[in-house]
C-alpha cells in the first residue's frame, strides 16, 4: 500500500497562475481532506469529502475549489494563485470509523510569488 | 465550539529528560482523541490514541491518558531522545457527527544531545 500519495512536492507559481493538487489514497477510505499548514497557525482546514460525491467548506476555503473525482482520488485547485496562498499543503483520508486515524501525504511546498 | 488546546513551544529538553506536553479540549460529548507527530520534512503521522474515558495510548515510549474529569490527554515520556525532535499535534475527532478532526496548533519539540 503506497497509502496517501500527492503530487507534485513543490511548486512555484507566479500570481494569478492556475494549478491542481492531486491527492490519491488506496486504503478505500471514505472520507479525504485538504489542509494547510502556515508556521504558527497549526493546521487549518479548507475543504473535505466525507464520501464520494460530496464535499464541504472547511475553515479556509476561500480562494480554492476541490473535485471528488472518485473513491480515491480529491483534488484541490487554485483558480488565482495569491502570495497568501503560499503554505504547505497536506492531504489526509480516514475510514470513517469512531477512533479511525487520518493519514496523511508528504506535502507539497508551494510558493507564490 | 469544540476546540484543543496545547502548550504553546518550543520545548527544549535535554537528551533523557521526562518530557510532559499539556493538550485540553473542549467538546460537547466524547471525542476520540489522539497525539500525532511530524518530523521535519513529513506529513502527521498518528503516534498514539484513545477512544474512551481512562483510556492509555502507548507507544515508542509515549503515553497519554484520556481524562474526562479534567478533558485533557497529556503527552508524557519518561526518557526522551535526540530522534523524538519534532512537531506534536494533540486532536479529537467525533467520527459519527461531520467527521472532521479539530487539531491543537502543534508544540515543536527540541531535544539536545
Amino acid at each position: 500500500n503506497a497509502g496517501v500519495t500527492q503530487t507534485p512536492k513543490f511548486q512555484v507559481l507566479k500570481t494569478g497562475q492556475s494549478m491542481t493538487l492531486q491527492c490519491a489514497q488506496d486504503m478505500n477510505h471514505n472520507s479525504m481532506y485538504w489542509y494547510r499548514q502556515d508556521p504558527g497557525m497549526g493546521l487549518r482546514l479548507i475543504y473535505y469529502s466525507a464520501s464520494e460525491g460530496t464535499t464541504d467548506k472547511g475553515e479556509v476555503p476561500n480562494g480554492y475549489n476541490v473535485s471528488r473525482l472518485n473513491k480515491r482520488e480529491f483534488s484541490l485547485r487554485l483558480e488565482s494563485a495569491a502570495p497568501s496562498q503560499t503554505s504547505v499543503y497536506f492531504c489526509a483520508s480516514t475510514a470513517g470509523l469512531a477512533g479511525g486515524e487520518q493519514f496523511f501525504g508528504p506535502g507539497t511546498r508551494l510558493t507564490v510569488l | 465550539g469544540n476546540s484543543v488546546t496545547q502548550m504553546e513551544g518550543p520545548v527544549t529538553l535535554s537528551e533523557e529528560a521526562f518530557l510532559t506536553i499539556n493538550c485540553t479540549y473542549t467538546a460537547t460529548g466524547y471525542p476520540s482523541l489522539f497525539w500525532y507527530v511530524q518530523y521535519p520534512g513529513e506529513g502527521l503521522q498518528l503516534l498514539l490514541k484513545a477512544t474512551k474515558a481512562d483510556d492509555k495510548g502507548s507507544n515508542k515510549g509515549f503515553e497519554a491518558t484520556y481524562r474526562k474529569e479534567t478533558t485533557s490527554f497529556h503527552l508524557e515520556k519518561g526518557s526522551v531522545q535526540v530522534s523524538d525532535s519534532a512537531v506534536y499535534f494533540c486532536a479529537l475527532r467525533f467520527a459519527e457527527r461531520d467527521d472532521k478532526i479539530i487539531f491543537g496548533k502543534g508544540t515543536r519539540l527540541h531535544i539536545l544531545p
